[in-house]
């Protein structure tokens, strides 16, 4: 069965310290990659994704994700997080077989706490 | 003013009793979805539809029902037969085919 790992469930850090949440999938064939982020209080919005062609893509408020697929991961970067980052994070896959039924599997989350 | 709408915010229900989560979408989008959220599971999906008066069950579906008799709705109802439901339940909508979901605010519910 597919599944969506995420490494770090609680990240602590200090305003402009770089960030990096890990994102692992299960699945060997064609994947749509999502990260989604829900700061409190809101709704739960998309950050960016990769459908195809380069493997780095930017998303809002500076995010950015690399794909790799040898690796089947798509981390989630960004140089100099702010308090206002503070989320919790989800990635999301959906593999090509699901017949573009548009079904998503997330992780189970990363909450990352910026300290100002 | 475009979006997913879902009411009530917070729900309470005694054990034993069915309630209905409402979802209304005005994006126009074909699918719909319902998920659950549990502090470190991330979202689970209970059921989804992809056009009107039709649907499938997600991996959690045992204890939830859906209809799906309105492209705007899709209300999810928990039944007595769902053995834990208070939860933060989500509800999203997207155009199937680019795979990218819109989500509510969300409605949670705890059984008393």
């Amino acid at each position: 069965a597919q599944s969506v790992s995420q490494h770090n469930h609680h990240v602590i850090l200090s305003e402009a310290a770089s960030l990096e949440l890990g994102c692992n999938y299960s699945y060997g064939g064609t994947v749509n990659l999502f990260w989604y982020v829900q700061y409190p209080g809101q709704h739960l919005q998309l950050l960016l994704k990769y459908f195809s062609g380069d493997p780095l893509v930017k998303g809002i408020k500076g995010f950015e994700a690399e794909f790799i697929k040898s690796k089947f991961s798509f981390n989630l970067r960004k140089p100099s997080v702010q308090w206002s980052d503070t989320a919790e994070y989800f990635c999301a896959v959906n593999a090509g077989t699901s017949g573009n039924t548009g079904k998503l599997i997330f992780g189970q989350g990363t909450t990352l706490q910026v300290k100002p | 003013d475009g979006g997913i709408t879902q009411s009530p915010k917070y729900l309470f229900r005694k054990e034993g009793q069915n309630v209905t989560l409402s979802c209304e979408q005005n994006l126009n989008h074909d699918a719909m979805y319902w998920y659950r959220q549990d502090p470190g599971q991330g979202l689970r999906l209970i059921y989804y539809s992809q056009i009107v008066n039709d649907f499938q069950k997600g991996d959690i579906a045992e204890g939830y029902s859906v209809s799906r008799e309105k492209k705007e709705s899709f209300p999810l109802t928990v039944t007595s037969a769902q053995k834990n439901p208070t939860a933060f339940y989500l509800c999203a909508s997207g155009q199937a085919t680019y795979n990218e979901q819109f989500f509510g605010p969300g409605t949670r519910l705890t059984v008393l």
